[in-house]
């Protein structure tokens, strides 16, 4: 079964960091992690979906949105197929639900067909 | 940048209604749209891409329309289960996306 599973919720001052992680597994023979972009999505309380950004696992191509773009590192292990998303210099803002999810390796239109579950980040001090 | 709107914002329905939500783009994106769907503590659930094709196991009543800079959703005969945000996205410039500010679909 494929799935991308997340690490657990964090809690954070402001100015750290945080990194959650996303593992993909159970991918089908024949068609890899490497196949796909994979992208991270937040949504704060009270707001709608925001992109953050995207990795390709193969090559490790990324972008990032304009909004976050000094403060986000996507990587990824190719070997575990997991991907990671630290974000720098903490705001009160930047407490949301962070998802990861799997889109399609070339423009298609095809949308994301597979989300981790979530990981909560909060920031208080 | 592409920017997504969606209209309404918030809509109220009864179980049974037909609900129309659209989503405007602010330049032209062929067919390069998805729409989710997004419950409370659960992750986004695809339901359409290219603008009209359902994906596998979501519902028929289900369905969208549209290319160009305006798309709709379309909830046709509204169940318990439907109400939700909604969620356009565009993939005309994939991998960078972004999504409409969403409309919530609440019970009447």
């Amino acid at each position: 079964q494929e799935q991308l599973m997340q690490s657990g919720a964090e809690v954070k001052k402001p100015g750290a960091s945080v990194k959650v992680s996303c593992k993909a597994s159970g991918f089908t023979f024949g068609i890899t992690v490497t196949n796909f972009y994979f992208h991270w999505v937040r949504q704060a309380p009270g707001q709608g979906l925001e992109w953050m950004g995207v990795i390709m696992p193969d090559g490790g191509f990324t972008s990032y949105a304009q909004r976050v773009q000094d403060r986000l590192i996507l990587t990824r292990d190719k070997l575990t197929s997991t991907f990671y998303m630290e974000l720098s210099s903490l705001k009160s803002e930047d407490t949301a639900i962070y998802f990861c999810a799997r889109g399609p390796p070339a423009v298609s239109g095809e949308g994301f067909d597979l989300w981790g579950q979530g990981t909560l980040v909060s920031v208080s001090s | 940048d592409i920017q997504l709107t969606q209209s309404p914002s918030f809509l109220s329905a009864s179980v049974g209604d037909r609900v129309t939500i659209t989503c405007r783009a602010s330049q032209g994106i062929g067919s390069y749209l998805a729409w989710y769907q997004h419950k409370p503590g659960k992750a986004p659930k695809l339901l359409i891409s290219t603008a009209f094709h359902l994906e596998s196991g979501v519902p028929s009543r289900f369905s969208g329309s549209g290319s160009g800079t305006e798309f709709t959703l379309t909830i046709s005969g509204l169940q318990p289960e439907d109400f939700a945000t909604y969620y356009c996205q565009q993939l005309n410039d994939y991998p960078l996306v972004a999504f409409g500010q969403g409309t919530k679909v609440e019970v009447k």
